[in-house]
């Protein structure tokens, strides 16, 4: 599965948009890009996922490059809640086998008032 | 209400002796997942299993032991083998499709301390 990789930290005003950046350069064709998000103590929440297309779901949205190198997740109006650990994931997407995902250190988003 | 738990949420050991830790899921899974997490770092896999009877080991299951014997269950025994033990311990499943194969729905984790 390729590589990921993230700011460390970021922080984001309430009520404005959080974009969050992945670079992903050695992506496969058949790689999907997944988000995750971890609340301290909880465990990881997944919150979008794509291939190729821009995507919009009910947490966020997720803009993926026309050559797939890079992709931003955006939650259009931060609130404190959304203050967690980042988690931007590559993985094959093939039913059958383990899908083991590799979670590297993710970028710490603060969101303050 | 599906899900996935893990029981209990804190538990307490004195170095030496092994412990169990329960992962419970009703999503219908094939597939799940042991992972642990120290602080200020990322997830890293110990075991998973894809079927009932059957698992491998991930990235760090020395120490650490599995079993799979029915689907909705997949407890992970830490042993005294386990050299550094204390940590947070997150349980996984996922649905086997490939546009969903990485979407994985977590448990809210066990805080192991060893004393």
């Amino acid at each position: 599965d390729a590589k990921t990789t993230q700011p460390p930290s970021m922080d984001c005003a309430e009520g404005r948009a959080a974009n969050l950046p992945c670079n992903h350069s050695t992506i496969s064709g058949n790689e999907y890009v997944y988000w995750y998000r971890q609340i301290h103590s909880q465990g990881p929440q997944y919150i979008i996922h794509g291939l190729k297309n821009n995507e919009t779901n009910e947490m966020a949205s997720l803009i993926i490059t026309e050559d797939r190198k890079s992709s931003t997740l955006i939650l259009p109006h931060a609130t404190l809640r959304d203050t967690a650990v980042y988690y931007c994931i590559v993985r094959v997407g093939r039913a059958g086998t383990a899908s083991k995902l590799t979670f590297g250190t993710g970028t710490r988003l603060q969101v303050t008032l | 209400d599906g899900g996935i738990t893990q029981s209990p949420k804190y538990l307490f050991r004195k170095e030496g002796q092994n412990v169990t830790l329960s992962c419970e899921q009703n999503l219908n899974h094939d597939a799940m997942y042991w992972y642990r997490q120290d602080p200020g770092q990322g997830l890293r896999l110990i075991y998973y299993s894809q079927i009932v009877n059957d698992f491998q080991k991930g990235d760090i299951a020395e120490g650490y032991s599995v079993s799979r014997e029915k689907k909705e269950s997949f407890p992970l025994t830490v042993t005294s083998a386990q050299k550094n033990p204390t940590a947070f311990y997150l349980c996984a499943s996922v649905e086997y499709r490939d546009d969903l194969a990485g979407r994985q729905f977590f448990g809210p984790g066990t805080r192991l301390t060893v004393l």
